[in-house]
């Protein structure tokens, strides 16, 4: 595709329940990150995948939240045994280059509301 | 501690009118600054994206602007239009770490007409 999808792009789950969320970057991008949006709030960055090297995870809020990158493309994000306040707009991004002026592209995020 | 500070927090304006948003920051050293405009239920657009040697950038009706010195940047928006109501984020990527986007929290503008 021409542009970051992520899926779902809505998703209700139960408190306590885990639950995945999909990223496709823009294909030959080789950094990838997750960010969280609450409502009404600033992007709170979360995780960062630079092609081969180890991720910077240090925006992960609790051991409960965990991420990979399979084959530098696709990107998962895992949150287990969800709680109320994990509800958010978790958005993803990827940028092709090092450097300077870099751009990054997002995805149209997932809505997660827990219940 | 927020290294990137934006305000005003929100903002209202009417149709047609200039508007001036502020961006400081303590990212230092840093490699490049950047404004995104994120529409309600979408995610961020880049507006513009400036290197620590540039002092001024436009894209359209949009200028942003660059002080290195002062670590203070703006984003002035001329002409205004409905279709310019979104939230405006800027964003700066350190020198140790080009990729790293640090965010704002953002300027909530509303164009009413």
């Amino acid at each position: 595709g021409a542009g970051v999808s992520q899926s779902p792009s809505n998703k209700v789950t139960e408190k306590g329940k885990d639950v995945e969320l999909r990223c496709d970057p823009i294909s030959g991008h080789t950094a990838l990150y997750w960010y969280r949006q609450s409502l009404g709030q600033g992007l709170e960055f979360l995780i960062y995948f630079q092609g081969n090297s180890a991720p910077d995870k240090s925006g992960l809020p609790s051991d409960r939240f965990s991420a990979e990158r399979t084959g530098g493309s696709v990107s998962t994000l895992t949150i287990q045994r969800t709680q109320q306040e994990d509800s958010a707009v978790y958005l993803c991004a990827s940028s092709s280059s090092r450097g300077h002026g870099a751009e990054a592209f997002f995805g149209q995020g997932t809505r997660l509301t827990v219940v | 501690k927020n290294q990137v500070e934006q305000s005003p927090q929100s903002l209202i304006i009417l149709e047609g009118k200039n508007c001036t948003l502020q961006c400081n920051y303590t990212v230092s050293p840093f490699s490049n600054l950047r404004w995104y405009k994120q529409d309600t239920g979408r995610g961020p657009v880049s507006l513009t994206i400036m290197t620590f040697s540039e002092n001024t950038k436009s894209n359209g009706r949009y200028t942003a602007t660059l002080d290195a010195d002062t670590k203070q940047s703006s984003l002035h928006i001329t002409a205004s239009q409905l279709s310019d109501s979104a939230s405006y984020i800027c964003v700066v990527s350190p020198n140790y770490n080009t990729d790293k986007l640090i965010f704002g929290t953002g300027t909530r503008l509303q164009v009413f007409p």
